[in-house]
């Protein structure tokens, strides 16, 4: 079945260092891919989206690009900041006709000041 | 509403008791969805309803789970005879339309059980 595999954390990073969180998927047919975010104490919230092959989908400062030949939607940001602390999820949606979004394990993001 | 609703936020059973989860939806919301959250998972897929039709239940663990939306509003998450391995954060989301490529979920903020 479908799925997707992201890196582990928690990641720690200095303010204004770059970010990448690595996510790769398996999917039989051709899912929209996604970055959901949930900062502490709050619910999960959409981040950034990308429906087709090359699509670059961006939100904050956040970037990631639908890479069909690697299966992979990497997030990518030039320079964190303290308030980016969250754990991050990478998600992709059946399109087929099931319509349910299967997410990865998450990744916690520590930004230090 | 202004976002999806679920009560109770937390949630205390002893193992073998019957448990009902209540999440209500933003309104207009066609979507539905159950997901379960293990501490330091993502979340898991439980089922999914559109209206009040539910389309897949493939990610219920067991026949102890079952789930309603009778209106095609309100939706309920019943757990019979809890077991400790139920101990999780139950998610609700919805979302407008559900042929929309990118269709986003909005999410409440869940009910944490936890199975004495």
């Amino acid at each position: 079945g479908d799925s997707v595999t992201q890196m582990e954390g928690p990641v720690t990073l200095s303010e204004e260092a770059f970010l990448t969180i690595n996510c790769t998927y398996t999917a039989t047919g051709y899912p929209s891919l996604f970055w959901y975010v949930q900062y502490p104490g709050e619910g999960l919230q959409l981040l950034l989206k990308a429906t087709k092959a090359d699509d670059k989908g961006s939100n904050k400062g956040f970037e990631a690009t639908y890479r069909k030949e690697t299966t992979s939607f990497h997030l990518e940001k030039g320079s964190v900041q303290v308030s980016d602390s969250a754990v991050y999820f990478c998600a992709l949606r059946d399109n087929t006709g099931g319509f349910k979004t299967i997410f990865g394990a998450g990744t916690r993001l520590f930004v230090k000041a | 509403g202004a976002g999806v609703s679920q009560s109770p936020r937390y949630k205390v059973a002893k193992r073998g008791q019957d448990v009902a989860l209540r999440c209500d939806p933003i309104s207009g919301h066609v979507s539905l969805f159950w997901y379960q959250q293990a501490l330091g998972q993502g979340p898991e897929f439980l089922t999914y309803f559109q209206n009040e039709a539910q389309l897949d239940k493939s990610g219920l663990p067991s026949d102890r789970f079952f789930a309603e939306r009778p209106e095609g509003s309100v939706s309920t998450l019943k757990i019979q005879r809890t077991q400790q391995e139920d101990s999780a954060v139950y998610l609700c989301a919805s979302s407008l339309l559900s042929r929309d490529r990118g269709e986003k979920l909005f999410f409440g903020s869940g009910t944490q059980l936890s199975v004495l």
